[in-house]
């Protein structure tokens, strides 16, 4: 099954920490990457192959996999951080990707 | 500089017909496989269609397949949509973007999007 589950919502403190699960029985085997999409724009990658982050994206955003959860933990979160943010797998073939529902992240 | 600029989309009634365009500049065309991935109005991201560099290859969600269908031109850096039989659940923001080969595998690069209306 391809199906993935986020938390629809995650509040946090500025400077405090965020953690984002995304849970399914694929994750485990396969590669995992995380976007983030500010209102009104596209989404842009925060983490490829589920721990690597991209050249410009800041330290905070890391990621994490264990069995079929994988996690993107913003740490130190700042006002900018407000989005939404969404998991991304792939099969093994590359020809089947799916996205999680998103998670909407806000920074009180 | 990467740009990726969609165009085609608008207001179609259910049942009809609609082709997308993506113009792609600034990038190795040959060396990605592109791919259409669209948002319903305040929902989230949905997986469309992918097509490989030399076109041999194309995959499809499983709401579009025998819907729609993706092509490309290699000389003209473009990609296609067409999507017939449209249905009400398909207006959204349809994205192109591109995965590179043998790089991050990630969706790198995003167009800005073009609105498919489906409404009668």
């Amino acid at each position: 099954s391809y199906e993935l589950k986020q938390p629809p919502s995650v509040s946090v403190s500025p400077g405090q920490t965020a953690r984002i699960t995304c849970s399914g029985d694929a994750l485990a085997r396969q590669r995992n990457f995380w976007y983030q999409q500010r209102p009104g724009q596209a989404p842009t990658v925060v983490i490829y192959q589920d721990t690597e982050r991209p050249s410009g994206v800041p330290e905070r955003f890391s990621g994490s996999t264990s069995g079929t959860t994988v996690t993107l933990t913003i740490s130190g979160v700042q006002a900018e951080d407000e989005a939404d943010y969404y998991c991304q797998t792939v099969n093994s073939g590359n020809t089947y990707y799916v996205f999680g529902p998103g998670t909407k992240v806000t920074v009180l | 500089e990467v740009q990726l600029v969609e165009s085609g989309g608008g207001l179609v009634q259910p049942g009809g017909s609609l082709r997308l365009s993506c113009a792609a500049s600034g990038l190795p065309f040959t060396s990605f496989s592109m791919h259409w991935v669209r948002q319903p109005p305040g929902k989230g991201l949905e997986w469309v269609s992918r097509i490989n560099s030399d076109s041999t290859t194309t995959n499809y969600g499983d709401s579009v397949r025998g819907r729609f269908a993706i092509s490309r031109d290699n000389a003209k850096n473009m990609v296609y949509l067409q999507m017939n039989s449209l249905r009400a659940e398909d207006t959204g923001v349809y994205y192109c973007a591109g995965i590179r080969y043998y790089d991050t595998q990630a969706f790198d690069y995003w167009g800005q999007g073009t609105l498919v209306t489906v409404s009668s």
